[in-house]
């Protein structure tokens, strides 16, 4: 079973809330994914957890904060958003992390900042 | 210059037609490659995945690398109106950590 799931599938959030994105996926991958992905683009990279270490951070702003609890969970704490953050969130997983493994996104989070 | 290349369409055919999706690259180090097919509001969904240069086909999709003219296609034989999605070539270098490089995605509608 190829899935990756995230919750919620839509969040509005005003520039002073805190919200957490959550995924999770059960195919025993070992590397997990953000993306944030704005219409007409290709998703663009955030971070990358291998082995729930994070091993790719792309100069991401830190009112985005991740965190893999354990394997299977990969969480995105969201504090003091700006309008130009509303996106589409997507999580991946693939099995190591080393390039060579295919990533399986999930539907996503859709969220708005107000 | 981008590091991948794809032409964004739209691209619109008539139902039954024969799809050509293309992106071209300039890092001769990659060698993983990959399709994805994005419905609207959706997460991108794999459909292909090729290591190095040739051939790979699964039922309607034939993916093909051309790692000496650093290119790469998607083919769709027999589109359906359910083909009608954005189309996102994505492709990587072994030890990158997972870093995938994505094309512009391109815009297929196949009509009735």
């Amino acid at each position: 079973d190829t899935e990756v799931t995230q919750t919620p599938k839509h969040l509005v959030m005003g520039m002073t809330n805190k919200k957490s994105l959550k995924c999770e996926q059960h195919m025993g991958h070992r590397a997990m994914y953000w993306y944030k992905q704005k219409a007409k683009k290709p998703p663009e990279l955030m971070f990358v957890y291998s082995y729930e270490k994070l091993s790719i951070n792309e100069s991401v702003p830190s009112r985005f904060s991740p965190e893999c609890p354990n394997s299977s969970l990969l969480n995105l704490h969201l504090h003091a958003l700006q309008p130009e953050d509303s996106a589409l969130y997507l999580c991946a997983s693939s099995q190591a992390g080393t390039g060579k493994e295919t990533q399986y996104f999930g539907p996503g989070t859709r969220l708005l900042v107000l | 210059q981008k590091e991948v290349e794809q032409d964004p369409g739209p691209l619109s055919v008539p139902e039954g037609a024969i799809v050509s999706l293309n992106c071209t690259y300039s890092n001769s180090a990659f060698q993983y490659f990959m399709w994805y097919r994005q419905y609207s509001r959706k997460g991108p969904e794999l459909l292909m995945y090729t290591y190095s240069s040739g051939n790979k086909e699964d039922g309607r999709f034939t993916a093909q690398v051309d790692k000496s003219s650093k290119y790469i296609s998607l083919f769709i034989r027999d589109s359906q109106p359910s083909d009608s999605a954005t189309y996102l070539c994505a492709m990587t270098r072994s030890g990158n950590t997972g870093k995938l490089i994505f094309g512009q995605g391109t815009t297929l509608q196949v009509k009735p």
